[in-house]
């Protein structure tokens, strides 16, 4: 039972760069999120989906673009990484984000922009 | 705007102890906070969740409550281990669906 995967799990780019973060789950859940986590600042939440078809911006959403490819899978892409986007980033899912479920993390990115 | 705050200090306690940890809300009214545990270098995991129209809630060593008046939630470890040791974070949803989290608690346990 994989849950929530997220790929890759360590990165290193160049000011400049672009990447797009992979996320995947196989529980069949409605509702996905992008979160990053820094020092200090909990999660913040950078974009969601509350069900296929849908996305939308969160606290953090500058910088950052997703995509709901299909139920299972939603890509976080940066165009053009800044030092500031140095962070932690988690992927999570949830059956229904309306009906109060609980979400289920990835193991997380450790992303660093150099 | 909407805001979900937890202390940014750690507590530390003695093994045995009961472990007791805030969680604040303002500017909105969830309909349940949700509790999360997280290890060093993993995800979060979920503990429990708590409606707002329940006071309380346990699950074997642990108790939540939830209090709409002080806009608070309570989160009790009791007979406290050294594995209990993580940071625990609340969690819930704000306007157009966000799910919002606060900035977590670290708990160290002490033998």
């Amino acid at each position: 039972n994989a849950g929530v995967t997220q790929t890759p799990k360590f990165q290193v780019l160049k000011t400049g760069q672009s990447m797009t973060l992979q996320c995947a789950q196989d529980m069949n859940h409605n509702s996905m999120y992008w979160y990053r986590q820094d020092p200090g600042m909990g999660l913040r939440l950078i974009y969601y989906s509350a069900s296929e078809g849908t996305t939308d911006k969160g606290e953090v959403p500058n910088g950052y673009n997703v995509s709901r490819l299909n139920k299972r899978e939603f890509s976080l892409r940066l165009e053009s990484a800044a030092p500031s986007q140095t962070s932690v980033y988690f992927c999570a899912s949830s059956q229904d984000v309306r009906q109060n479920t609980e979400a289920f993390f990835g193991q997380g990115t450790r992303l660093t922009v150099v | 705007s909407q805001k979900i705050e937890q202390n940014s200090e750690a507590l530390n306690i003695q093994e045995g102890k009961t472990a007791t940890l805030t969680c604040n809300y303002t500017n909105y009214s969830p309909a349940y906070l949700q509790w999360y545990r997280q290890d060093p270098g993993r995800g979060p995991v979920f503990l429990l969740l708590i409606r707002e129209n329940e006071k309380e809630k346990r699950k074997e060593r642990l108790k939540v409550t939830f209090d709409t008046t002080l806009k608070q939630s309570l989160f009790h470890i009791t007979a406290s281990q050294p594995a209990d040791s993580a940071t625990y974070l609340c969690a819930s949803l704000g306007n157009f669906n966000k799910f919002y989290f606060g900035s977590g608690t670290k708990l160290n346990v002490k033998p």
